[in-house]
């Protein structure tokens, strides 16, 4: 069965300092995986994807991700953090059977000015 | 173009009480979801619905009624709501369910159940 693992549930960075979130999947079928970002009191919406075509992905706001088949991870990092970009963010894969997309359990990003 | 949108968005129901939360979308989309959103759990999908009157259980369907008479909507009840019930729930919709689909979300709606 598909899952996630995003590792940390908050991460704090000053602003200005390197972003990196990460996330590990498990996956018994060729991934498809997802970063999705959620602002305070709005629902979630979609940073980046990766399918298949090209292993470093770019987004949205500057973030990238890139997916490392051997390590089975997709990080999600961006150079210069801005304190627009604290949210909580999600990592997924897609899923099987009835699950058709099987989420991390989020990572809280604090920016400190 | 109003997306996606869910109400209430606020709701405050007393245990054993029947609560229907609404889901509409503009774009015609054949898939929609409905999530529910805790601490410590991230979201997990209650139920999903392929196109109208065709839907099906996701991880953690107990105690959720849904039913889709047209594609626009997908509305999810609480038959009887419970303490545990208590969470924010989000709907969302995609074009289809192949794996890369992106999924687009509702605000959600914010339910607390004394």
């Amino acid at each position: 069965a598909q899952s996630v693992t995003q590792l940390g549930s908050h991460v704090s960075v000053s602003e200005g300092a390197l972003v990196l979130l990460r996330c590990n999947y498990s996956s018994s079928v060729p991934p498809y995986l997802f970063w999705y970002v959620q602002y305070p009191n709005q629902g979630l919406q979609l940073l980046l994807k990766y399918t298949s075509a090209a292993t470093l992905v770019k987004g949205i706001n500057g973030f990238e991700a890139e997916f490392k088949k051997s390590e089975t991870s997709f990080h999600l990092t961006k150079p210069s953090a801005h304190m627009r970009d604290a949210a909580e963010y999600f990592c997924a894969v897609s899923g099987t059977g009835n699950t058709p997309l099987v989420f991390g359990k989020g990572t809280r990003l604090s920016v400190i000015a | 173009d109003a997306g996606i949108t869910q109400s209430p968005r606020y709701k405050i129901t007393e245990t054993g009480r029947q609560v229907t939360l609404m889901c509409h979308q503009t774009w015609s989309h054949s898939y929609m979801f409905w999530y529910r959103q805790d601490l410590g759990h991230g979201l997990r999908l209650i139920y999903y619905s392929a196109a109208a009157d065709i839907t099906d259980k996701g991880e953690v369907p107990d105690g959720y009624v849904v039913s889709r008479s047209k594609t626009e909507n997908f509305p999810l009840t609480l038959e009887s709501a419970t303490r545990s019930q208590t969470s924010v729930y989000f709907c969302a919709s995609s074009r289809g369910r192949a794996e890369q689909e992106t999924q687009y979300f509702g605000p959600g709606t914010r339910l607390l159940v004394l």
